[in-house]
């Protein structure tokens, strides 16, 4: 496989229950995020791993935890959504800096939250 | 902080007709300036960027834009509009303070018609 890869496609979930979401990137990036975009809104940046700086912006609630176990991998764990939390959860991917290079995406999980 | 205002949520062309898509930027200093697409279902690609030198740019699928300091502008071109060209069209602007974050613009949606 190439590029970012996201798994799965689609979720719907409870609010009680956990799932998590998935990414893989194969383009040897050192860089990982997570975006939420949501309806008429800007794209959200919710977490940074590299190995040099881990953002969180703080406007994430807690029930969003990621987990970046090697520079390949994130996830995106998810427990006791609220139905606001519905939208496409986009990973993706940068080789240093994503600020000057600019990202590589995934096609997204599409998240419904009932 | 660095923000991004694209004006127009929704463009309509014909096809054939001049794409004109505008993207203006507020930055302290000048920054880095990427425009991606976004088709139905999928992720966000990158179309083109402007780092340094040359301020008109060209990108994939026949898009070009200049970057106009005077003007704080970015705005996105093509001279003849294909049905294909349908899709989402975001705006980002480089943090100053990160090494990984973009702002991104609410997005334009251009719709291509026969």
């Amino acid at each position: 496989e190439t590029g970012v890869t996201q798994t799965p496609r689609h979720l719907v979930m409870g609010m009680t229950n956990k799932k998590s979401l998935k990414c893989e990137q194969h383009l040897g990036h050192n860089a990982m995020y997570w975006y939420k975009q949501s309806a008429k809104k800007p794209l959200e940046l919710m977490f940074v791993y590299s190995l040099e700086e881990r953002v969180e912006n703080n406007s994430v609630p807690s029930r969003f935890s990621p987990e970046c176990p090697n520079s390949s991998h994130l996830f995106l764990h998810l427990h006791t959504l609220q139905p606001e939390d519905s939208a496409l959860y986009l990973c993706a991917s940068s080789s240093g800096s994503g600020r000057r290079y600019g990202y590589t995406f995934g096609s997204g999980t599409r998240l419904t939250v009932v | 902080a660095q923000s991004v205002t694209q004006l127009g949520s929704h463009v309509s062309v014909s096809e054939g007709a001049l794409v004109l898509l505008r993207c203006n930027y507020s930055s302290s200093v000048p920054p880095y300036l990427f425009w991606y697409v976004q088709y139905p279902n999928q992720g966000l690609q990158l179309l083109l960027k402007y780092t340094t030198g040359a301020t008109l740019v060209k990108g994939i699928n026949g898009f070009e834009a200049e970057f106009k300091k005077s003007e704080t502008s970015f705005h996105l071109t093509k001279p003849s509009a294909h049905m294909s060209d349908a899709a989402e069209y975001f705006c980002a602007v480089s943090s100053l303070v990160s090494n990984y974050k973009l702002t991104f613009g609410k997005g334009t949606l251009l719709t291509v018609n026969p």
